[in-house]
């Protein structure tokens, strides 16, 4: 069963980094074609995909973020980060992370970590 | 605005068929498998439909998805209650570097 959860902090101010977990189990970032991306989600709006990575750490990244991402993978850890720098009060969304199989798909998803920008 | 074209709200009444478009260009749908997500409220989307037409196991077959040129679709018949919920479309666009892209999503009304 493969699951995933993010953490991080609730609350940052504008201007600062945002430093986010997720955590997963039930598979490797080493195994071909497996990936882990991150996906955004403004209260009451769309989806917003922010950035994958693959096992072989091939990154992609939202062109209009690129430059305020970083994505990240710990395989020892089942871990993958993302940062984001400069953090604005529009970047107040619920992060989720998920699984990718051959980077078609997005499943299972975590639960999502609501962070809020605010001063 | 997204790259993906969705209306932003179908409704039926129970037991009825509904379907959901995701329009797009070559850049995107044309050229590359789409994945169908179910947002139920107050939860995380979960996968319906993968590679244009696949169901992961678990989804019943009323859930249906096709793909046509730069257009794809979300059916689902016998529509009940519990599928009230948002549902994006999405897929990778390789119009400058690769990247994967949602739909604007479709909130589904059972009425």
């Amino acid at each position: 069963q493969i699951t995933l959860k993010e953490s991080g902090p609730t609350l940052v101010k504008p201007t600062q980094t945002l430093t986010l977990t997720c955590t997963f189990s039930g598979f490797s970032l080493s195994t071909s074609g497996v990936g882990v991306g991150w996906i955004r989600q403004p209260p009451g709006k769309a989806l917003e995909w922010l950035a994958l990575i693959y096992w072989n750490d091939d990154k992609r990244y939202s062109p209009s973020l690129k430059s305020r991402l970083t994505i990240t993978k710990d395989t020892s850890k089942n871990q993958v980060v993302l940062t984001m720098t400069n953090m604005d009060p529009v970047d107040t969304a619920t992060y989720y992370c998920a699984h990718s199989l051959t980077g078609t798909t997005f499943d299972p998803w975590g639960q999502g970590t609501l962070v809020t920008v605010s001063s | 605005q997204s790259v993906l074209t969705q209306p932003p709200s179908v409704s039926a009444a129970p037991g009825q068929k509904v379907t959901i478009s995701c329009s797009g260009s070559s850049s995107n749908i044309g050229n590359n498998y789409v994945s169908w997500y179910q947002q139920l409220p107050g939860t995380a989307p979960k996968l319906l439909i993968y590679d244009n037409n696949k169901r992961p196991s678990g989804i019943p077959d009323r859930f249906s998805g096709s793909k046509s040129g730069t257009s794809a679709t979300l059916g689902i018949t016998g529509l009940q209650t519990g599928d009230e919920a948002d549902y994006y479309c999405g897929t990778w666009d390789s119009s400058l570097s690769a990247y994967w892209v949602f739909g604007g999503g479709t909130k589904l009304t059972v009425l």
